[in-house]
């Protein structure tokens, strides 16, 4: 069974902050999905990653998918009130668990 | 871009009632999919169909059914609804060629 392992659960920092979020399987993914969700709302694509070693910016959003295609991290820079929300990485229709991120002013 | 439409934001029933919950997308994907959100249990897939008329069971069908009857519109129908179904439901619709899912703004469903 395929499993998607987010960390940290659960994240509160400081506007102006940097913090990186990782999403990690055993399994290998020909693709994997990065999303934001604002409470009371559907997930938001941010980045469809493809290729192993890719990385795709989004402003201060920077994304990694693994050499090997098992893993990919989402990093953020200089954090900001706005960039609050659960984060969700997904792969083959599988989805881990999200990283709650809180960012305070 | 994709974009992915359901009928309500927020729904109130009574336990018994039976709750239509529709969604439509605009880009002529095969797959869409019917999620439930709760807090600490993440998306559980409730069905999905890969064409119209076609459906497959999700991890938590029971209490559900759908309806696929075109191939923009898929449809939750909750015959007798529980308080226990109070959740947000999320539909969402797939891309195939980068194997990736869009989003419905989601509809939050209270079962009084």
């Amino acid at each position: 069974t395929q499993l998607l392992e987010q960390s940290p659960q659960f994240l509160s920092i400081q506007e102006g902050e940097n913090l990186t979020v990782y999403c990690n399987s055993s399994s290998v993914f020909s693709s994997l999905q990065w999303y934001r969700q604002e409470p009371g709302e559907g997930p938001v694509l941010l980045v469809t990653v493809v290729t192993g070693g890719e990385v795709k910016k989004l402003k201060r959003l920077t994304f990694q998918f693994g050499d090997a295609r098992k893993d990919s991290s989402l990093h953020i820079t200089a954090a900001q009130p706005g960039d609050t929300g659960l984060y969700l990485c997904a792969g083959a229709r599988i989805f881990g668990q999200g990283t709650e991120l809180s960012v305070k002013p | 871009d994709v974009k992915v439409t359901q009928s309500s934001r927020y729904l109130v029933k009574r336990t018994g009632e039976k709750v239509f919950l529709e969604c439509v997308q605009d880009m002529d994907h095969e797959n869409m999919f019917w999620y439930r959100q709760d807090p600490g249990l993440g998306l559980r897939l409730i069905y999905f169909s890969y064409d119209v008329k076609m459906k497959e069971k999700g991890d938590i069908p029971e209490g559900y059914s759908v309806s696929r009857e075109k191939k923009e519109r898929f449809s939750l129908i909750l015959e007798s609804a529980s308080t226990n179904q109070t959740s947000m439901y999320l539909c969402a619709s797939l891309r195939l060629s980068t194997d990736t899912q869009y989003f419905g703004p989601g509809t939050r469903l209270t079962v009084l």
